[in-house]
């Protein structure tokens, strides 16, 4: 196993545009995590799944985001009508469901609204 | 709610120990986390501690853990030009299943 992959590492794209990343996980690991890192911010909760069931979602994932993990594998983030408030690093990883492993990341998305 | 506060920024001479602190508001945490961050990478989980242990060490590394004032520090031995980076304190096993990072200390190096 590779560990958690993102994709892509880098996006650019003009304001008001539609955006979706990916995040494959570990292959056993049934939880799965978003998080958002602005500069100079530690990673931001913003949604998690267990298994294929979205748990918690954020105050911070305004309705034009969404999340999806159709088949409890990979999941899809996506940001529609994008801001340039929404430029960050996108963050995924995921864990097992129980004990103190804590999680693993991947290497993140870059999003850029210009 | 769920807060994680470290100091920002950190200087050390090469070879001398850093001590990096953090608090945290959730009694109710379960562990307790240090991530590094290197430039351009994702986080890498470096430790954790169970919040009914007092101390761990692994390596060059000492986790303390003063539940009573929910105060948390590492300390980097030996601290090398390699270990430059941001360093996460972070909280969970709560009330909610997620982690909470706080905003990261820097650790700068110095010849």
């Amino acid at each position: 196993d590779t560990g958690v992959s993102q994709d892509p590492r880098h996006k650019i794209t003009k304001r008001g545009q539609n955006v979706t990343f990916r995040c494959d996980p570990i292959s056993e690991h049934n939880r799965l995590y978003w998080y958002r890192q602005t500069l100079g911010q530690g990673p931001e909760f913003l949604t998690y799944f267990q298994n294929e069931a979205q748990l918690e979602k954020s105050r911070l994932l305004s309705d034009r985001f969404s999340a999806e993990r159709p088949k409890g594998s990979f999941s899809t983030l996506e940001i529609q009508r994008t801001e340039q408030g929404d430029s960050a690093m996108y963050l995924c990883a995921s864990s097992v469901e129980e004990g103190p492993g804590g999680y693993t990341f991947g290497s993140g998305t870059r999003l850029t609204v210009v | 709610g769920e807060d994680v506060e470290q100091s920002l920024f950190l200087s050390v001479r090469e070879g001398d120990s850093s001590v990096i602190n953090c608090t945290y508001t959730d009694s109710s945490s379960t562990y307790l986390y240090w991530y590094k961050q290197e430039p351009g990478a994702g986080l890498q989980l470096l430790t954790y501690i169970f919040s009914n242990m007092d101390m761990k060490q692994d390596q060059r590394l000492t986790v303390l853990l003063n539940k009573k004032d929910k105060h948390l520090s590492l300390r980097i031995a030996d601290t090398q030009t390699g270990d430059s980076a941001i360093y996460f304190c972070a909280e969970g096993g709560g009330r909610d299943d997620k982690i909470i990072f706080g905003k990261g200390t820097r650790l700068h190096i110095l010849p």
